[in-house]
């Protein structure tokens, strides 16, 4: 069981490139999320997906898209990157709501 | 508006000193409750969570926390601290049902431990 993977593991963007993160459990999962962590600000929610073919808005949904096509799959794109974009993005997922989230390793993004 | 704080930034102790993190939640029912920890480069792992039922709760690497109603309070204990516990702590709380299938974290505190 590798748990919850994320492709890249460390991407540098200049403004306005666009770039698409990958997420993926082996766990048959429902839900998955996207995260971004800043310093002082700890983890904020994105955007999210109760299910296959389903995505929902998070906290700060803005300037980026997700997509859920398979279940075991979750991505996130930025289509015109900025620097404000700068941050660590980390994907979990969960069996339900209230259940705990696996998260995986993270990814680390700088827009230049 | 719903929250969960963190009030200390960053603490440090002595390896085998006891420890105790801080978390508040401002919510309007009994959230459900989770604690992670995050080590350096890495993704979050769970310590603990409380649901309902004994407000002691019992967590992995000997965390224990405790649901406090009446203060809004889940602070996180250890005992005695090892130098591998140097990480980042966030406590969380789940809003659901309320907003919809959500977990709000804390802004961390960061632990650093002297041997």
């Amino acid at each position: 069981n590798a748990g919850v993977t994320q492709t890249p593991k460390f991407r540098v963007l200049k403004t306005g490139q666009s770039m698409t993160l990958l997420c993926a459990q082996d766990m048959n999962h429902e839900y998955m999320y996207w995260y971004r962590q800043d310093p002082g600000m700890g983890l904020r929610l994105i955007h999210y997906s109760v299910g296959e073919g389903t995505t929902a808005k998070g906290e700060v949904p803005d300037g980026y898209n997700v997509s859920r096509l398979k279940k075991q799959n979750f991505l996130l794109g930025l289509e015109s990157a900025a620097p404000s974009q700068t941050s660590v993005y980390f994907c979990a997922s969960s069996y339900s709501s209230r259940q705990t989230q696996y998260f995986g390793p993270g990814t680390r993004l700088l827009v230049l | 508006a719903q929250s969960v704080t963190q009030p200390d930034i960053h603490i440090t102790v002595s390896e085998g000193a006891s420890l105790e993190l801080r978390c508040n939640y401002s919510y309007g029912a009994t959230p459900y409750l989770f604690w992670y920890v995050q080590s350096p480069g890495q993704g979050l792992q769970l310590l603990l969570k409380y649901f309902s039922g004994d407000t002691l709760v019992q967590g992995i690497k000997g965390f224990e926390a405790e649901f406090k109603r009446s203060q809004s309070s889940f602070n996180l204990r250890k005992p005695s601290v090892h130098w591998s516990d140097a990480a980042e702590y966030f406590c969380a709380v789940d809003l659901s049902p309320y907003n919809t299938d959500k977990l709000i974290f804390g802004t961390g505190t960061r632990l650093q431990v002297f041997p």
